[in-house]
């Protein structure tokens, strides 16, 4: 099995509509992080976590909000899904600073 | 300016030769340095870090680090059709230490 896995893969909905991305890891680590990443502008932070009580905004992160259930698990919602939140996202997951980052393979969204 | 810049490309090669990767920062305080490589629908893969100045060689890869200059770079040695990807430079900033800062990533293709 993956170490960070990423649930779906791939999902379609309509502009709107509630959506939950999750994501959960086998890693151990503390810090978790939702990156979306858009064809020319790179990935863009969304939200962190370094712990279950530590919830910390990136540069982008209206529009989405996050929960931290676990260590091992930190969910994204976007609770009205709209065409621009269509991307890539992904989960990350680091065991402290220099370390880098471990990705999970990423969910595919598109709102029409 | 962006924290972390790369030229975006594309840089093509052909196989065999060396591929020169170059990144720079803003944040003279910068502390930890990574290069991902990412193919094509994938998610980001750490290949290499860097964390003091000079080179530091893994395989056919190599990471070179210049702090008084804010550079760093990645150079590929005996390129192959399979480095064919784009590739991230990330940056751990110290003044906001536990989470990283990417380059919008810069497209490498190595024909045969």
């Amino acid at each position: 099995d993956a170490d960070v896995t990423q649930t779906p893969r791939n999902r379609i909905t309509k502009t709107g509509k509630r959506i939950m991305l999750e994501c959960s890891q086998t890693k151990g680590h503390d810090r978790m992080y939702w990156y979306r990443q858009d064809p020319g502008l790179g990935l863009r932070l969304i939200y962190y976590s370094f712990d279950v009580k530590d919830i910390n905004k990136g540069e982008i992160s209206d529009g989405y909000s996050v929960s931290r259930q676990a260590q091992a698990k930190f969910s994204l919602s976007l609770e009205s899904a709209i065409p621009n939140q269509t991307a890539l996202y992904f989960c990350a997951t680091s065991d402290g600073d220099g370390y880098g980052y471990t990705f999970g393979s990423g969910t595919r969204l598109t709102v029409v | 300016q962006k924290e972390v810049e790369q030229n975006s490309g594309p840089l093509s090669v052909p196989e065999g030769a060396i591929a020169s990767l170059n990144c720079t920062y803003s944040d003279r305080g910068s502390q930890s340095f990574f290069w991902y490589r990412q193919y094509s629908g994938k998610s980001p893969e750490l290949i290499m870090s860097i964390y003091s100045n000079g080179d530091k060689e893994d395989g056919r890869f190599t990471a070179q680090l210049n702090k008084a200059s804010q550079y760093v770079s990645l150079l590929i040695r005996d390129s192959q059709p399979s480095d064919s990807a784009t590739y991230l430079c990330a940056v751990l900033r110290g003044s906001t230490l536990g989470r990283l800062y990417f380059g919008r990533g810069t497209q490498l293709t190595v024909w045969p």
